[in-house]
């Protein structure tokens, strides 16, 4: 069974910290995502890798950082949390085309305070 | 920039009744449409994924494709309460079809 795991689950930050959100998947797939979705809203893209060592900037990448260190990890970085950064934030992994399933991680609920 | 948008933005419908939900997006050479649940504090449950135009159905959801009108529909066929969750409609590209662009969801209730 296809799996993405994410870590912590739940956070509660202090606005200026530095916050590091962790993804592991074990499906062997070469891209991986982060989203962030505010509540009652759709989700929205933040980086994305397609290989390890290499991140794109997705839709809305300003305050955020990623790391790709392995095919199986990904990395979302908040060097400096804001308020405006309290979110869930969702992982993803998926191969490039084939129409196959996306798989999400259960997502980490982000405080900052 | 693609643009994805979903309407109604809420809808309360009775048990076992249709729900209808429509989802427009604005680039024609999208190819990757994938409606989602979620219920409430909860994480994405895929629905139903389609890749070309006509329909699709898994259990008691339908999606219906028309790439030529810029709509992908969802029908869910005599819902149950347990079905009241916040519907969103995702639309991608092949080549990158983790690449999501979200609408902002409908919020479906279901009353007994």
């Amino acid at each position: 069974e296809a799996a993405v795991t994410q870590s912590p689950r739940s956070k509660v930050a202090v606005t200026g910290g530095k916050v590091t959100l962790s993804c592991h998947q074990t499906n062997n797939h070469d891209y991986m995502y982060w989203y962030r979705q505010d509540t009652g809203h759709g989700l929205r893209l933040i980086h994305y890798s397609y290989v390890a060592d290499s991140t794109e900037k997705g839709d809305i990448p300003d305050g955020y950082k990623a790391s790709r260190p392995s095919q199986e990890n990904f990395s979302l970085i908040l060097e400096l949390a804001s308020l405006s950064q309290t979110a869930v934030y969702f992982c993803a992994s998926s191969v490039t085309g084939g129409d196959t399933e996306v798989f999400f991680g259960k997502g980490t609920r982000l405080t900052v305070v | 920039q693609q643009k994805v948008q979903q309407s109604p933005e809420s809808l309360t419908v009775s048990e076992g009744a249709m729900a209808s939900l429509n989802c427009t997006f604005s680039d024609r050479s999208s190819d990757n449409f994938r409606w989602y649940r979620q219920h409430s504090g909860k994480g994405l449950e895929v629905l139903v994924s389609i890749f070309s135009d006509g329909e699709k159905e898994e259990g008691s959801f339908t999606a219906h494709l028309n790439r030529a009108s810029l709509h992908v529909f969802l029908h869910i066929r005599e819902p149950q309460p347990s079905d009241s969750a916040l519907y969103l409609c995702a639309v991608s590209l092949n080549y990158n079809q983790g690449k999501l662009i979200f609408g902002q969801g409908t919020k479906l209730s279901i009353k007994p």
